[in-house]
This record gives C-alpha cells, sequence and structure tokens, in this order.
C-alpha cells in the first residue's frame, strides 16, 4: 500500500454538474499528477503540479483543473461534466528529485456521469 | 505519434509456467520503461524500473528486458502463481518530472 490516499472512493454525477476529487500525497512527496483511466484502458495523463504550480498537462479541455496546497495535497476539478468523464480518476505523488518519475498511486476515485 | 502497444488479449497461463509479456512502443525515445501492477478496482503499484542504457534487470520472480532497437520490453514472471493474476501496464518515461505515458495493459490470468 503506497501512503497515497483519495476521496471519495466513488461518486455518481449527472451531465453538466461539475465534481472536485481530493488526493494527499505520500509523506515527503513534492509532486502530484493526476491521471484518468476509462475501462479497459491505461491511465491517461491530466496535469501534474508541483509547488502548488501545473507542471505539464496532457490532452485534456480546460475544464479540468486542479490545485496543489502547500502540505502538498490536491484536488481535481471538472466542470460541466459529460457522459464520457465517466473513469477511474487516479492521483500518484512522486519526488521530482527521483529522475525516473515513478509514481506511486492512490486508490483511485470511481466516477460515474449519468 | 506516441504509441505504446501491448497485447490487449488475457494471457492465461498454468501455475508455475514462466508468463511474458510484451511492451512495444513507436515514436518514442524512452529515458526508462517502468512495469507496474493493477488489480480490479485499485491504482497501479510499481513494480520494476529499466533504464535506456540497461538490458536486463531481475527483481525476485520478475524479469524486465528493454531493446531500443527493436522499441520492445518484455516481462516476465517465472514460477507464476494465482495471486500473479491482475493486469500488468508498462509506462514510458524521459525523466525530469515529466509525465509517464502507460500502456493500455495486458490481464494476466494464472490457472491452477
Amino acid at each position: 500500500e503506497t501512503g497515497v490516499t483519495q476521496s471519495p472512493t466513488h461518486l455518481i454525477k449527472t451531465r453538466g454538474q461539475q465534481v472536485t476529487l481530493r488526493c494527499s500525497s505520500q509523506s515527503g512527496h513534492n509532486t502530484v499528477s493526476w491521471y484518468q483511466q476509462a475501462l479497459g484502458q491505461g491511465p491517461q495523463f491530466i496535469f501534474q503540479y508541483y509547488r502548488e504550480e501545473e507542471n505539464g498537462r496532457g490532452n485534456f479541455p480546460p475544464r479540468f483543473s486542479g490545485l496543489q496546497f502547500p502540505n502538498y495535497s490536491s484536488e481535481l476539478n471538472v466542470n460541466a461534466l459529460e457522459l464520457d468523464d465517466s473513469a477511474l480518476y487516479l492521483c500518484a505523488s512522486s519526488l521530482v528529485a527521483d529522475l525516473t518519475d515513478t509514481q506511486y498511486f492512490g486508490p483511485g476515485t470511481r466516477l460515474t456521469v449519468l | 505519434s506516441q504509441k505504446i502497444e501491448q497485447n490487449s488479449e488475457a494471457l492465461n497461463i498454468q501455475e508455475g509456467k514462466t508468463a511474458t509479456l510484451t511492451c512495444n512502443y513507436t515514436n518514442y525515445s524512452p529515458a526508462y520503461l517502468q512495469w507496474y501492477r493493477q488489480d480490479p478496482g485499485r491504482g497501479p503499484v510499481f513494480l520494476l524500473l529499466i533504464r535506456e542504457n540497461e538490458k536486463e534487470k531481475r527483481k525476485e520472480r520478475l524479469k524486465v528486458t528493454f531493446d531500443t532497437t527493436l522499441k520492445q520490453s518484455l516481462f516476465h514472471i517465472t514460477a507464476s502463481q494465482p495471486a500473479d493474476s491482475a493486469t500488468y501496464l508498462c509506462a514510458l518515461g524521459t525523466g525530469g518530472g515529466n509525465k509517464l505515458t502507460f500502456g493500455t495493459g495486458t490481464q494476466l490470468k494464472v490457472e491452477l
């Protein structure tokens, strides 16, 4: 088990609504990345935060946004939810000093959009 | 565009045999390649990393090879056990705090 926690575990929303997912990183880790994993697919990189600033972004629209707090915890916000946003959202923490980018994943939040 | 391919079909093997999973990539010059294990409804768990200048890496019953000419990595589990049943993901990165790019994963089922 990694020390990364995520909340909530499951969430059901309707199309057009907004959602906030939360993540606490592993102790000592200063970088948080968010991934979206659709059923049967590998995780897709959404964005990464380092020192409270966005430090890289994948191919996701601006309605996906995030925050990192001074204690390195993080939030993922998704506005105007679409049916295709239904997925497992994974948070992963890492150390920038670790040049191998090894990711320590949380258990994920399962989002269902109806 | 960058592409990472793993066997999309599930791999079924008998307990005690060696499982071999494949990861192929195109349009990518990774500094390293990682393998993760993912159980249903859980986050991926890091298993092994191999760098571009390494040919082979071992950890207990796991072995990874990396051929940058063929653009391929092979992941072996020797003396497989039913507890090894899971989805295995390969991921490539260029290092220095950049993102990882994951393949779609291969589901392994080890039968008694």
